[in-house]
């Protein structure tokens, strides 16, 4: 699986838009974006993947790049719930294990 | 649904007991994984099944054993405690090959 490099902390005012940053310039055709987030102490929460498109659900927005090295994770209104440390991870569906790095610590401010 | 529960939440142990971990999913998936993490780092998978009846082992397996009970269950054994496993241990359950896992709320393992 592609590994992907991310900022280790960012800080957004509640309110505003937080835009996380990731990149997997080795991935591969096949491989998929997948954001989960764990805010303190609990575990994991899946966030939202994509393949080539860009995605939106209830919680943010995927953007992926045209040539698929880098995405963007984006939530439109950030609130202090949204405080968490958020993975970015590239996937082959073929295979059996998700792998997390370190992620980034998104600090949300009043 | 309860999703993924994880008993215990709290565990200490002295070096060389053992416990059982155990895990429950009410989602009726056929993939169920064991995670740790420590302090400050991310995940790494200890083991997983991605069926009733099979087990494969993940990143880190050494000192652990686990048990595919049923398709609800998926149990993570120390037989022998040490203080590197010390750690925070996660359950979490999925559709085969579906990336999209569902956690549990973790059990914190503090060994002595």
């Amino acid at each position: 699986d592609a590994k992907t490099t991310q900022p280790p902390s960012m800080d957004c005012a509640e309110g505003r838009a937080a835009n996380l940053p990731c990149n997997h310039s080795t991935i591969s055709g096949n491989e998929y974006v997948y954001w989960y987030r764990q805010i303190h102490s609990q575990g994991p929460q899946y966030i939202i993947h994509g393949l080539k498109n860009n995605e939106t659900n209830e919680m943010a927005s995927l953007i992926i790049t045209e040539d698929r090295k880098s995405s963007t994770l984006i939530l439109p209104h950030a609130t202090l719930r949204d405080t968490a440390v958020y993975y970015c991870i590239v996937y082959n569906n073929a295979g059996n294990m998700l792998t997390f790095g370190g992620g980034t610590r998104l600090m949300v401010k009043p | 649904n309860a999703g993924v529960t994880q008993t215990p939440k709290f565990q200490v142990l002295k070096t060389g007991q053992s416990m059982t971990l155990q895990c429950a999913q009410d989602m009726n998936h056929n993939s169920m994984y064991w995670y740790r993490q420590d302090p400050g780092m991310g995940l790494r998978l200890i083991y997983y099944s991605a069926s009733e009846g099979t087990t494969d082992k993940g990143e880190v397996p050494n000192g652990y054993n686990v048990s595919r009970l049923n398709k609800r269950e998926f149990s993570l054994r120390l037989e022998s405690a040490a203080p590197s496993q010390t750690s925070v241990y996660f359950c979490a359950s999925s559709e085969p090959r579906a990336k999209t896992q569902y956690f549990g709320p973790g059990t914190r393992l503090l060994v002595l």
